[in-house]
């Protein structure tokens, strides 16, 4: 089985970086995808790591490192708008890509 | 634009009654899935489906139904055998489900309420 740890709530303000950590206990192991959601919204896919290492997307960096059994994913340039949830996600073991989900963590960006 | 429609947006449900929540996509995905998501928590799969007319329980699949007899089309329903029904239900799908990690494509949910 799987069981990903996040925290619940993370505050920043505008303009800063912040990480927003992840840590996995799996049996078996494929790779790490983030997800956001607004609040009664549809979850939208940000990122995926399959490989050890940083993957950059604009504003959104997600890292994985599969020895320490962890992930993170670094928000730059903080906007009032990225306030929101945000999941991530390991695929499940036994040859099947669907994701298990972590508990989420509500991200506050103060002006 | 090709996306995954919920219906409806908010639903209740009386007492011992059974309701079913409609999920379609015209993505042309192979894979469906139904996650319940509760306050404070994370999504919590219910039901997927890779193919049509092929589907598996999830984690948390006691009390509840689904049929995937097209493609577009996953509907999923919520028994009366579902003692706690109250949640934020979403739908999602992907190009290979469980056979390559494609990203999920979520609906915009429905909230059910026991009256």
């Amino acid at each position: 089985g799987q069981s990903l740890e996040q925290p619940s709530e993370v505050t920043a303000v505008e303009g800063a970086i912040v990480q927003i950590n992840c840590t996995y206990q799996t049996s078996g192991f494929y790779g790490l995808s983030w997800y956001q959601q607004h609040d009664g919204g549809a979850p939208t896919f940000l990122s995926y790591n399959a490989l050890d290492g940083l993957e950059e997307t604009g504003r959104f960096s997600s890292f994985l490192s599969r020895s320490d059994s962890y992930g993170y994913l670094l928000l730059q340039e903080l906007q009032m708008k990225d306030s929101a949830s945000y999941f991530c996600a390991g695929d499940a073991s036994g040859g099947s890509y669907i994701p298990t989900f972590g508990r989420g963590t509500s991200l506050i960006v103060h002006p | 634009d090709g996306g995954i429609t919920q219906s409806p947006k908010y639903l209740f449900r009386k007492e011992g009654q059974n309701v079913t929540l409609s999920c379609e996509q015209n993505l042309n995905h192979d894979a469906m899935y139904w996650y319940r998501q509760d306050p404070g928590q994370g999504l919590r799969l219910i039901y997927y489906s890779q193919i049509v007319n092929d589907f598996q329980k999830g984690d948390i699949a006691e009390g509840y139904s689904v049929s995937r007899e097209k493609k577009e089309s996953f509907p999923l329903t919520v028994t009366s055998a579902q003692k706690n029904p109250t949640a934020f239900y979403l739908c999602a799908s992907s190009p290979q489900g469980a056979l390559s990690n494609q990203p999920q494509h979520f609906g915009d949910g429905t909230r059910l309420s026991i009256l």
